[in-house]
């Protein structure tokens, strides 16, 4: 049990369907992430928010979009995906001013068809 | 969470022998460093960091050594054992911000 939380662990859709990836936190951290792993690159930073505040864009397509109610929730809301998006989405949260370190989650694993 | 098809290097040792994984960073105003080990199916975990003011620092059965003049991180895990077998990241950051700048990891394989 890492303090992070994201559903669902496995998720299969069409490039046309609507989806949405969860991460919870019970850390009590005021930072979050999205993260891509994918079989041809390393940990990719997509969002980072601090304070529910996105402060980082790392350049991800719109088909991607994020949002954060609070601090301690984070979605990635997915639309009209294309197949080489299929990879293994990582959350994690961390202190913002603390020193660096992050605590992640377990992973969602995303595959688009 | 495993990098499946992911070109990574890969350490294969002995159980019980000792492993050393290697990580070249970028950035030489990077004050703190992290080791993070992914297991199959599983997101990264911490295992040990370091600070730029230490050149070395040990936790249960594993040291981390910092080389600021090569710029040059490694992993000690000491009696390495079958629960060992992961892919290890090494993670960097700058002196200003928060954020960790990952490297490609490193796939170690425990043969019984």
């Amino acid at each position: 049990e890492t303090g992070v939380t994201q559903t669902p662990r496995h998720l299969v859709m069409g490039m046309t369907n609507k989806k949405s990836l969860k991460c919870e936190q019970h850390l009590g951290h005021n930072a979050m992430y999205w993260y891509k792993q994918s079989a041809k690159k390393p940990l990719e930073l997509m969002f980072v928010y601090n304070f529910k505040e996105q402060t980082e864009n790392n350049s991800v397509p719109s088909r991607f979009s994020p949002e954060c109610p609070n601090s301690s929730h984070l979605f990635l809301h997915l639309h009209t995906l294309q197949p080489e998006d299929s990879a293994l989405y990582l959350c994690a949260s961390s202190w913002t001013g603390g020193n660096g370190e992050l605590f992640f989650g377990e992973g969602s694993r995303l595959t688009v068809l | 969470g495993e990098s499946v098809g992911l070109h990574l290097p890969t350490l294969s040792v002995q159980e019980g022998d000792n492993s050393i994984i290697n990580c070249a960073y970028s950035n030489s105003a990077s004050d703190y460093f992290i080791w993070y080990k992914q297991e199959s199916g599983k997101g990264p975990q911490f295992i040990i960091d370091i600070r730029s003011n230490m050149d070395k620092r040990q936790g249960q059965r594993v040291t981390v050594l910092l080389n600021k003049t090569v710029k040059h991180l490694s992993l000690q895990i000491a009696a390495t054992q079958p629960g060992d077998s992961a892919v290890y990241f090494c993670a960097e950051k700058g002196n200003a911000g928060n954020m960790l700048t990952f490297g490609g990891g490193t796939r170690l394989m425990v043969k019984p």
